[in-house]
């Protein structure tokens, strides 16, 4: 089945500091990859749509400069969290859209001390 | 953006009991899909019906859709301890992007 591949599965970083996170599409083409965030015991909340060789589509309230998503291949889409801040601690997770559904990563647990 | 709310927010039964949860949408929708995350962990994909269908079965799952009333329930028959985890409904509008929006979640709690 189509599987999307995400990394780190958990990152401990200073605040300040950037963060990458990387979703790769392992046996299908990604034209479109989802980044969402989720605090704890709250929902998946949409941040923004990544799309293969076009800017994303931001979710209104989510800051396009801190939260940059990176689309350069059909099969890698990466969010970067610039100059993080301990409020950004949060379980981040991508999700590609597929004919039948759609595919999500395994998640990303950011912890900013 | 928030497309679904769910009820209820948590739910505690006993093994062997029935668990139902409720999700209530916004705006017009292609699919509605059932999802289950256990504790700090990804998604897991249980069922997805469609808009032009009423009701769907899976395993001891359950699911309905009430377009009219934009609402779908999910019925967990036979809990078990192991069930005990997060549901979420998630609604797809079947756009451009189809992008996919999460309902607020019900945290079940089975007691064995």
């Amino acid at each position: 089945g189509a599987v999307v591949s995400q990394h780190p599965s958990w990152v401990i970083c200073k605040s300040g500091t950037s963060v990458k996170i990387e979703c790769r599409s392992l046996d299908f083409q990604a034209t479109t990859m989802f980044w969402y965030r989720q605090f704890p015991k709250q929902s998946l909340m949409l941040m923004a749509t990544s799309n293969e060789g076009s800017k994303a589509t931001y979710e209104q309230g989510v800051e396009k400069d801190k939260f940059l998503i990176n689309h350069a291949s059909l099969t890698l889409s990466t969010l970067t969290v610039t100059s993080a801040h301990p409020e950004d601690s949060s379980f981040y997770i991508c999700s590609a859209p597929l004919p039948r559904g759609y595919t999500f990563g395994s998640g990303t647990r950011l912890t900013v001390v | 953006s928030q497309q679904g709310e769910e009820d209820p927010q948590a739910l505690s039964i006993q093994e062997g009991e029935n668990a139902t949860m409720n999700c209530s949408y916004k705006t017009s929708i292609n699919n509605l899909q059932w999802y289950r995350q256990n504790s700090g962990r990804g998604l897991v994909h249980l069922i997805l019906i469609r808009s032009n269908e009423r009701e769907k079965h899976s395993g001891r799952l359950r699911v309905t859709l009430d377009t009219s009333k934009k609402s779908s329930s999910l019925l967990i028959t036979a809990s078990r301890a192991a069930d005990t985890a997060s549901y979420f409904c998630a609604t797809g509008d079947g756009g451009a992007t189809n992008k996919l929006i999460f309902g607020t979640g019900t945290l079940l709690a089975v007691q064995p």
